[in-house]
């Protein structure tokens, strides 16, 4: 079992408002990281994955980048607008070459307009 | 093009029983993974199905079994059910391969009385 933590469980912020938020993992046996948006009654989606130490992924305004090596991810929510609310869930394959995913618990996010 | 769908979107059955829960995968895709989320938690990893065979299996009694069909589509039965199964139950696919992008269905509540 992976130790992964996410940071904040929960945070409100208004609307407008920049926010982040953070994934902690073990530094030893990385392979990958990837980040879902999961937004109540849907599914979860897909926002990034990242494998390399400084890599840095944008995807209109939210961001990530990856510390593999103090084992940490952080993600960037610029100009939070209320369709933002949602949960933010990173995940790690178990072993190299797999393709399962071991989750955190997720930040949840709520954007007050 | 539709995406992952499961069925049925909610259950109720009772300690003892036997469930079966479906999932269609995206088009195009060949891998079926099933996860468990309990409430507070993130999604936990049963099982992948790639080929018509179990490829790789999380921390799950052997209660939780399953099967991919030649059409890819997958189900998951979960046998002599009890008060602890209840929970939000996905599926996920993708192409086989590592890195993978997986893609969501909406999920099967759960509720064992």
């Amino acid at each position: 079992i992976l130790n992964v933590e996410q940071s904040p469980q929960s945070l409100h912020v208004q609307e407008g408002d920049s926010t982040n938020f953070t994934c902690s993992f073990p530094s030893s046996n990385f392979y990958a990281l990837h980040w879902y948006r999961w937004e109540t009654a849907k599914s979860p989606e897909a926002l990034f994955v990242m494998t390399l130490n400084g890599d840095e992924k944008k995807k209109g305004r939210i961001s990530a980048t990856l510390n593999t090596k103090e084992g940490y991810s952080y993600l960037y929510i610029k100009g939070s607008q209320p369709e933002d609310s949602a949960t933010y869930l990173c995940a790690f394959p178990h072993q190299t070459g797999a393709n399962n995913l071991f989750f955190g618990t997720g930040t949840r996010l709520t954007v007050i307009p | 093009d539709a995406g992952v769908t499961q069925s049925p979107t909610h259950l109720i059955k009772t300690r003892g029983q036997q469930v079966t829960l479906r999932c269609s995968p995206k088009s195009g895709h060949d891998t079926v993974s099933w996860y468990q989320q309990a409430l507070g938690q993130g999604p936990q990893f049963i099982f992948q199905y790639y080929e018509e065979e179990e490829r790789q299996r999380g921390n799950f009694p052997d209660r939780f079994s399953g099967h991919q069909f030649p059409n890819y589509s997958s189900e998951l039965n979960v046998n002599a059910l009890l008060l602890g199964d209840s929970a939000l139950y996905l599926c996920a696919s993708s192409l086989a391969g590592f890195l993978r992008e997986q893609y969501f269905g909406p999920g099967t509540r759960l509720t064992v009385t």
